[in-house]
C-alpha cells in the first residue's frame, strides 16, 4: 500500500473550515484513500472515503487531485469536538488498514 | 447494545495473571479485528477473523490467544504478559468485501500489566 504523509498538527478556530492535506504520491490505481479519526482514548471513527472523486457525507468532504497524489479532508465547520487524531490511509484491494501517526487537529475557541 | 462493545473498558493485571477481553459487535458484520495502541505508537494490527475463521495473525506473541466463537463475538485471552503489553486493546468489526474498509471500532481496554 501507498506510504501517505501528512503533518503532524494543526490548529483550527472553532466556525472555521478545517483542512487536513494528505500526500500519497505513490498510490497506484486500485488504491482507495480512506479517513478516519480517534478522540482522545476512544477507537478510531470512520470518516469518509474515495477512489477518484470527490466525496461528500455527513461529516466531511474529500478532495483527491485529479493525478490523485494528494488529497484533503474538509470538516466545513470545525468544533470543539472535532478536537482529534486524523488519520490518511492509502489501501488497496486484498490488504489491510495499516494507521500511521495521522495530523493531530487542534480546534480552538 | 449498538455498534461495538467491549469489556471490560479497564483491567489491570500481574504477570501471572490470566485475563479475557471480550468484544461484541451488533453491526451483522463477518470480520472482527483485533488491535494493539501503544503509548505514543500508531495502532497495530494483531488479529483478523472472517466467517470466525483466523485469517491473519501479525506476528503475535503466543500469550496473546484470540478465539472467535462466531461472527458476534471475539475475545482475547491474555497470559504470562509483560509490562511491555500495556496498552489500549480496540476491537473493530466490518462487513468484509473487497475493497471496503470501514471498520467499526469498539471502545477499547485499557490494560495496565503490573
Amino acid at each position: 500500500d501507498a506510504k501517505t504523509t501528512q503533518p503532524p498538527s494543526m490548529d483550527c478556530a472553532e466556525g472555521r473550515a478545517a483542512n487536513l492535506p494528505c500526500n500519497h504520491s505513490t498510490i497506484s490505481g486500485n488504491e482507495y484513500v480512506y479517513w478516519y479519526r480517534q478522540i482522545h482514548s476512544q477507537g478510531p471513527q470512520y470518516i469518509i472515503h474515495g477512489l477518484k472523486n470527490n466525496e461528500t457525507n455527513e461529516m466531511a468532504s474529500l478532495i483527491i487531485t485529479e493525478d490523485r497524489k494528494s488529497s484533503t479532508l474538509i470538516l466545513p465547520h470545525a468544533t470543539l469536538r472535532d478536537t482529534a487524531v486524523y488519520y490518511c490511509i492509502a489501501v488497496g484491494t486484498a490488504s489491510k488498514l495499516t494507521f500511521g501517526t495521522g495530523t493531530r487537529l487542534q480546534v480552538t475557541l | 447494545e449498538t455498534g461495538v462493545t467491549q469489556t471490560p473498558r479497564h483491567l489491570v493485571m500481574g504477570m501471572t495473571n490470566k485475563k479475557s477481553l471480550k468484544c461484541e459487535q451488533h453491526l451483522g458484520h463477518n470480520a472482527m479485528y483485533w488491535y494493539k495502541q501503544s503509548a505514543k505508537k500508531p495502532l497495530e494490527l494483531m488479529f483478523v477473523y472472517n466467517f470466525k475463521e483466523q485469517t491473519e495473525n501479525n506476528s503475535v506473541p503466543s500469550r496473546f490467544s484470540p478465539e472467535c466463537p462466531n461472527s458476534s463475538h471475539l475475545f482475547l485471552h491474555l497470559h504470562t504478559l509483560q509490562p511491555e503489553d500495556s496498552a489500549l486493546y480496540l476491537c473493530a468489526s466490518s462487513q468484509e468485501l473487497a475493497g471496503v474498509y470501514e471498520q467499526y471500532f469498539g471502545p477499547g481496554t485499557r490494560l495496565t500489566v503490573t
